[in-house]
């Protein structure tokens, strides 16, 4: 069975700054998706950035960028410049290219505070 | 921008108590999911809806669940005699046909059983 791991509750990153999420996972399969997911405290969880398992280029949207390590299996994402918006929980997941599944695998999550 | 909404944002229930949350998918998504976190655990996969019939469930999803989609908008799971063990957070999600591999999330619901 496929897992998600996030080895970091909590992360803290001054404003203007760069700060790095890390999310490792592992699966026996060739062909999936990675995503994070961003969720503001009360509010649902959003979409940052998604990556293909297929693709060797590392998503980038904006001021978020990943790092995709397939061998690895190590997804990470970067933020640069963080604003004060950006605080919030960081959700790493996971999902098979199996089209007979669609389910997320998530991981604990990292509560990112960025300080004024 | 069309949004996931769920609600009640916050429900409080006796054990043993039927419950049903409410989730409003973004209009033209034809997959459903229901996914659960219990207060600093990791978000879990409940059940996944399509063509109205459940598609994966999770061993979670015991007979104690169901979901339906009632109207043609609304999409509701109902747990029918809740436990102590009910108790947390419950996220709605959509996906359209054609880009199943992104699902939006709604607020969620916290349910609260004593």
């Amino acid at each position: 069975a496929q897992t998600v791991t996030q080895s970091q509750p909590e992360m803290s990153v001054q404003e203007a700054e760069t700060v790095t999420l890390s999310c490792t996972y592992d699966t026996s399969e060739s062909d999936y998706y990675l995503f994070w997911y961003k969720q503001p405290p009360s509010r649902q969880m959003i979409l940052v950035i998604r990556q293909e398992a297929y693709k060797q280029q590392n998503a980038t949207e904006n001021r978020f960028s990943v790092n995709f390590q397939k061998a690895a299996k190590s997804f990470s994402l970067k933020i640069s410049d963080s604003q004060l918006g950006d605080a919030a929980m960081y959700f790493c997941a996971y999902r098979s290219a199996d089209s007979g599944t669609y389910k997320y695998i998530f991981g604990t999550g990292t509560r990112l505070k960025v300080l004024a | 921008e069309p949004e996931v909404t769920q609600t009640p944002s916050h429900q409080v229930t006796q054990m043993g108590q039927e419950v049903i949350l409410r989730c409003v998918p973004i209009s033209n998504h034809l997959y459903f999911y229901w996914y659960r976190q219990i207060l600093g655990q990791k978000v879990e996969f409940l059940v996944s809806f399509y063509n109205n019939e459940i598609s994966e469930k999770s061993e979670i999803f015991d007979d104690q669940f169901s979901v339906e989609r009632p109207d043609g908008s609304n999409f509701t799971l109902k747990i029918r005699s809740t436990k102590l063990e009910d108790s947390a957070m419950y996220f709605c999600a959509s996906s359209e046909i054609g880009a199943a591999d992104t699902q939006y999330f709604g607020p969620g619901t916290r349910l609260t059983v004593l």
